[in-house]
């Protein structure tokens, strides 16, 4: 079945420190690939998406390039804030009868200290 | 347009007792899901409604029930509650355009509902 694996957190770094998720997936096809970040006490919030090979997705200054040789969309930021500290979930979601249910990493803590 | 609304936000109950959660999605999407999300197991999908239907179901018991109405909105039910029921209940819904139309895969999410069984 398909599943996504993300690095272990937590991630802790310096404000202006350059950021990076790692997020690897199995799935059959060409899903389509989803970072989400959680704030505390929050739902989570689509950050940015990629539906093919070779796409970025960015938003935020955050960005993540869909590798399908390497089955990977690693999500990176050149320049943390302490407010991006949050939960990073990387998903996939393949069409299944009509529907796209993600199927979820199991998401990575980032703490940006000043 | 408003985002997804879950009600309650917060809700404390004891072992045995049901419980009801709401969502409304965004306006225009029809199809609404339900995760339970917990620190062991991560995100866990429950079902997903489409037009007052359930079009999947996750492996979860019994006791976890939901509907939706003719206006999209939907409701969660557990029953017979159990101390690992303690979680954050996540709705989120995307839009499914009219026959021809391209669907979309992105889901929204509401802020959750977080629940604690005593």
């Amino acid at each position: 079945g398909d599943s996504v694996t993300q690095m272990e957190g937590p991630v802790t770094l310096s404000e202006e420190a350059f950021l990076t998720i790692n997020c690897t997936y199995t799935a059959t096809g060409y899903p389509s690939l989803f970072w989400y970040v959680q704030y505390p006490g929050e739902g989570l919030q689509l950050l940015l998406k990629a539906t093919k090979a070779d796409d970025k997705g960015s938003n935020k200054g955050f960005e993540a390039t869909y590798r399908k040789e390497t089955t990977s969309f690693h999500l990176e930021k050149g320049s943390v804030q302490v407010s991006d500290s949050a939960v990073y979930f990387c998903a996939l979601t393949r069409p299944s009868g009509g529907s796209y249910i993600p199927t979820f990493g199991r998401g990575t803590s980032l703490i940006v200290h000043p | 347009k408003a985002g997804v609304t879950q009600t309650p936000r917060y809700l404390i109950k004891t072992r045995g007792q049901q419980v009801t959660l709401s969502c409304s999605p965004i306006s225009g999407h029809r199809s609404v899901s339900w995760y339970q999300q917990t620190p062991g197991q991560g995100l866990q999908f429950l079902f997903e409604y489409f037009s007052e239907t359930q079009r999947n179901k996750g492996n979860f018991p019994g006791r976890f029930s939901g509907r939706q109405f003719s206006n999209s909105r939907s409701e969660m039910n557990v029953s017979t509650l159990e101390l690992g029921d303690s979680a954050l209940y996540l709705c989120a819904s995307s839009f499914t355009p009219l026959a021809g139309g391209q669907k979309t895969d992105t889901q929204y999410f509401g802020p959750g509902t977080r629940l604690t069984v005593l």
